[in-house]
């Protein structure tokens, strides 16, 4: 079935460093991905939808100089968290519909822990 | 703004129970449901996908229910076991794709 990818799951970086993550439809063309942020005990928090080939539409309260994020391939979106200070360790995830089909079950990636010390 | 509310918070029953999660929204303009499960530290694992046109999906042990009109799903989970424990995401997909979760509810099966 169709899987999205998600990378690295694990990222432990100084504070003022950028970090990239990548999230990949394995098979099967997303034009429109979505990411996310868990903080410890609570549910998953919509930042960003993004999108191919444009702009990234995102929720309010999200910096978007703070999380950049590119699309730039119908299987490929990331996700830069810029100059990250230790108020953005989170749990961060990618999700794609199957397909592009609303009526399809949202693909999540496994996620990515990112710890700024 | 849809808001979407699970309960319980957390539930912990013995090995061999039938149990019922709970899940409202408060926007009935969805075009589907989704159940997921959640390890500890891990990503989602898709359980059930409810269309807004379907009353409710099975899944071996798993049962869910859509009622649009007042708001309301259930996941049903059947003769409970252990390996069951972890936390129950529900989601509504509403326009755009836009996802709207739930806080979860925490199972925890004893053996």
């Amino acid at each position: 079935g169709a899987v999205v990818s998600q990378h690295p799951s694990w990222v432990i970086c100084k504070s003022g460093t950028s970090v990239k993550i990548e999230c990949r439809s394995l098979d099967f063309q997303a034009t429109t991905m979505f990411w996310y942020r868990q903080f410890p005990k609570q549910s998953l928090m919509l930042m960003a939808t993004s999108n191919e080939g444009s702009k990234a539409t995102y929720e309010q309260g999200v910096e978007k100089d703070k999380f950049l994020i590119n699309h730039a391939s119908l299987t490929l979106s990331t996700l830069t968290v810029t100059s990250a200070h230790p108020e953005d360790s989170s749990f961060y995830i990618c999700s794609a519909p199957d397909g592009g089909r609303v009526d399809q079950p949202q693909h999540f990636g496994d996620g990515t822990r990112l710890s700024i010390l | 703004k849809q808001e979407v509310t699970q309960i319980p918070a957390a539930l912990s029953v013995p090995e061999g129970e039938n149990l019922v999660l709970n899940c409202s929204f408060t926007d009935s303009a969805i075009y589907n449901l989704q159940w997921f499960r959640q390890d500890p530290g891990k990503g989602l694992t898709s359980l059930l996908l409810i269309q807004s046109s379907q009353r409710e999906q099975t899944s071996g042990r798993l049962n869910a229910s859509l009622d649009k009109s007042s708001g309301r799903s259930t996941l049903y989970i059947a003769a409970s076991q252990p390996g069951d424990s972890a936390t129950y995401l529900c989601a509504v997909i509403a326009g755009g794709f836009k996802t709207i979760f739930g806080a979860g509810t925490r199972l925890f099966v004893k053996a």
